[in-house]
């Protein structure tokens, strides 16, 4: 059973970067057919697709985050980071980390999320 | 990339059927049979319901369905139960510049 779990600092300050990594257990994140992902949930509101990284490194980016985001990947630790930089207000989220199903060129669905992590953005 | 259309809210007696829709456009939903459906109980992380418009991923109850027609996809609940309130949200593939794009989502209250 593949675990997912998000772990970083819960507060940033604004103008800083915020830096989340995901730590993936039960499979190899090294492994192709999947993208692994984060997504992001403002309070109260719906899901934001932020970004994902293949095993290969290649990264896709939501077009309206993309100049302020790195998506990385470290194999032999089994886990991938997120950092957004020039965070604000308006980046305050519970985070999700993800992996997105991809076998066979089809699919792309998210079949396994972490638990979340909830990173305010506040001095 | 906009969000998917869905209704704001949705509900249904025990035991009826309710549907939710999922519009999108000509460059997502119209485009590709990559469309996902999620289940999000309140503090929870969301949980997979359909795939590929209209699978279901082991343990998932055959209650819940999956259609798409031209630029929308629905969900539909049948035999709705307690447990199904909840938000849902759908999401399609929309190609490799801009991947995947989340439905607005959508409240089940069961009376």
């Amino acid at each position: 059973q593949v675990q997912l779990q998000e772990s970083g600092p819960g507060l940033v300050k604004p103008s800083q970067t915020l830096s989340l990594t995901c730590t993936v257990s039960g499979g190899s994140i090294n492994s192709g057919g999947y993208y692994w992902s984060w997504i992001r949930q403002h309070p109260g509101k719906g899901l934001e697709w932020i970004g994902n990284i293949y095993y290969s490194g290649s990264t896709y980016y939501n077009p309206s985050l993309k100049s302020r985001l790195t998506i990385s990947i470290d194999t032999s630790k089994n886990r991938f980071s997120l950092k957004v930089s020039s965070v604000t207000a308006a980046d305050t989220a519970v985070y999700y980390c993800a992996r997105e199903n991809a076998l066979y060129g089809s699919g792309y669905y998210f079949d396994y999320w972490g638990q979340g992590t909830l990173v305010t953005v506040s001095s | 990339q906009s969000a998917l259309t869905q209704p704001a809210s949705v509900s249904g007696s025990p035991g009826q059927s309710i549907t939710i829709s999922c519009t999108g456009t000509s460059s997502d939903v119209g485009s590709y049979n990559l469309v996902s459906w999620y289940q999000q109980h309140p503090g929870k992380a969301p949980k997979l319901m359909i795939y590929e418009v209209s699978k279901r991923p082991s343990g998932i109850s055959n209650r819940f369905s999956g259609s798409k027609s031209g630029n929308t996809a629905s969900l539909t609940i049948s035999g709705l139960q307690a447990e199904d309130e909840a938000d849902y949200y759908c999401c399609s593939y929309a190609g490799s510049s801009t991947f995947d794009v989340f439905g607005t989502g959508t409240k089940v209250t069961v009376l």
